[in-house]
């Protein structure tokens, strides 16, 4: 059965960090290319950013709100996607998804997390 | 930047047939997802690749895409059925997700 578990939300003060961890499990996680998505409170799913496969040497890409901020990397030793996000905003508030989304518009984007909180407030 | 415009709500009968457009530039020639999101879940993916259902997806849920449009067709609604719905494509790298429409069943 896979899982994605997120961790790592919370209350955080504008311009801190924080980071979020995803632990997968039920698949690969070293081939799979992975998402983070995030749903601002009321509002539609934006895209964060996504992480491609080991073997397509965990190139990333971003949402133009997010880049230079915040990055996503992978731990393949303990099956564990992550996002760093510093110099925050309070328009990054939201529930932030672990998810399988990826390029190849299949069903392996079809795995998502159960999410996680991230409030952005002084 | 890549814009996929949906609809901000559609209400059908229960047991009727409800439709959910998703308008983008030339969305035929991409991979359409669609995604339902019940209130305090997770979306689910409900059609990938324009018209294919993920395993345990209802027949009920079928798609099509051609041109500027994209849609979602939901046959006989069901209560369980009321939800927001996103479509989703990858343009240049990036994803983008539709604004998201709000199904009433009524």
């Amino acid at each position: 059965e896979v899982q994605l578990v997120e961790s790592g939300g919370g209350l955080i003060k504008p311009g801190g960090s924080l980071r979020l961890s995803c632990a997968v499990s039920g698949f690969t996680f070293s081939n799979a290319w992975m998402s983070w998505v995030r749903q601002a409170p009321g509002r539609g799913l934006e895209w964060v950013g996504r992480i491609k496969s080991k073997i397509d040497g965990r190139a990333t890409d971003y949402a133009a709100p997010v880049k230079g901020r915040f990055i996503i990397s992978g731990d393949d030793s303990k099956d564990t996607l992550y996002l760093q996000m510093n110099s925050l905003k309070t328009e990054d508030t939201g529930v932030y998804y672990c998810t399988t989304l990826n390029d190849f518009g299949d069903d392996t984007s079809g795995y998502w997390g159960q999410g996680t909180l991230v409030t952005v407030s002084s | 930047s890549y814009e996929l415009t949906q609809p901000l709500s559609v209400s059908v009968a229960l047991g009727q047939t409800a439709s959910i457009t998703c308008g983008g530039k030339n969305i035929g020639r991409k991979s359409v997802l669609w995604f339902q999101q019940k209130p305090g879940q997770a979306p689910v993916l409900v059609l990938y690749r324009d018209n294919n259902r993920p395993s345990g997806i209802p027949e009920a849920f079928s798609g099509s895409s051609s041109g500027n449009t994209a849609t979602l067709t939901i046959t006989r609604a069901q209560a369980g059925d009321e939800a927001d719905y996103y479509c989703q494509v990858w343009d240049s790298s990036t994803a983008v997700f539709g604004g998201g429409t709000k199904l009433t069943v009524l």
